[in-house]
């Protein structure tokens, strides 16, 4: 079975400074993906980055980078030069071959950016 | 960037009532799916097709039923709706990429009164 454990149910940062939302995975599956969404108050699901199992490189799309250590079994999410429109919740995800790509959630975090 | 729709994205309804909520995407994405999220908690896999005529329950179990008639349009049926739905019903889709990114709908909260 595939977990997804976010172990800070809530952040703060300031504007402008960079914050890193941990998330941990559990799979036993060898070909994985895993996803970063951010969820406004508005309630809408956003997805933000995404990096799969066999990629070398961590990804970055804009302000976002995921740092991804394999070993570690962690896919932590990077917001750089965080900014006002920022807070939401986030929610780390993951698919796997074996259970055919069906997203599992992470209980989320919640960011705060502060002026 | 996705184009999927929900309707309505409010709901309050009394206890008992047969409700419908619509999900239609204009991508032509194979898979869709239904999730159910309490406030400020995680989401849950209620329903999902891989494509027309296909369902599946999710990992949550839930009244609600659901049909896959046409590709892009995937609705969600509770037959008597009880303060115990009351949440929030999330739809998306995806393609079969070597991603797969599943791609949300705006929402519907629901409240059963």
């Amino acid at each position: 079975a595939q977990k997804i454990t976010q172990t800070q149910p809530g952040m703060f940062v300031q504007e402008k400074e960079a914050v890193t939302l941990d998330c941990t995975y559990d799979t036993s599956d060898q070909s994985y993906g895993l996803f970063w969404y951010k969820q406004p108050s508005s309630g809408e699901m956003i997805f933000l980055i995404y990096q799969g199992s066999y990629d070398e490189q961590n990804a970055t799309e804009g302000r976002y980078s995921l740092n991804f250590q394999k070993a570690r079994k962690s896919a932590n999410l990077v917001i750089s030069a965080s900014q006002l429109g920022d807070s939401a919740m986030y929610f780390c995800a993951m698919t796997q071959r074996g259970s055919n790509y069906k997203l599992t959630f992470g209980k989320g975090t919640l960011l705060t950016v502060n002026p | 960037e996705a184009d999927i729709y929900q309707t309505p994205r409010y709901l309050v309804i009394g206890t008992g009532k047969k409700i419908t909520l619509e999900c239609s995407q204009t991508m032509g994405h194979d898979k869709m799916y239904w999730y159910q999220q309490d406030p400020g908690m995680e989401l849950h896999l209620i329903h999902y097709s891989y494509g027309v005529n296909s369902t599946e329950k999710g990992d949550l179990s839930s009244e609600s039923t659901v049909s896959r008639i046409r590709t892009e349009h995937f609705p969600l049926t509770l037959e008597s709706a009880r303060p115990s739905h009351t949440s929030q019903y999330l739809c998306a889709s995806s393609v079969r990429r070597s991603t797969d990114t599943q791609y949300f709908g705006p929402g519907t909260r629901l409240t059963v009164l």
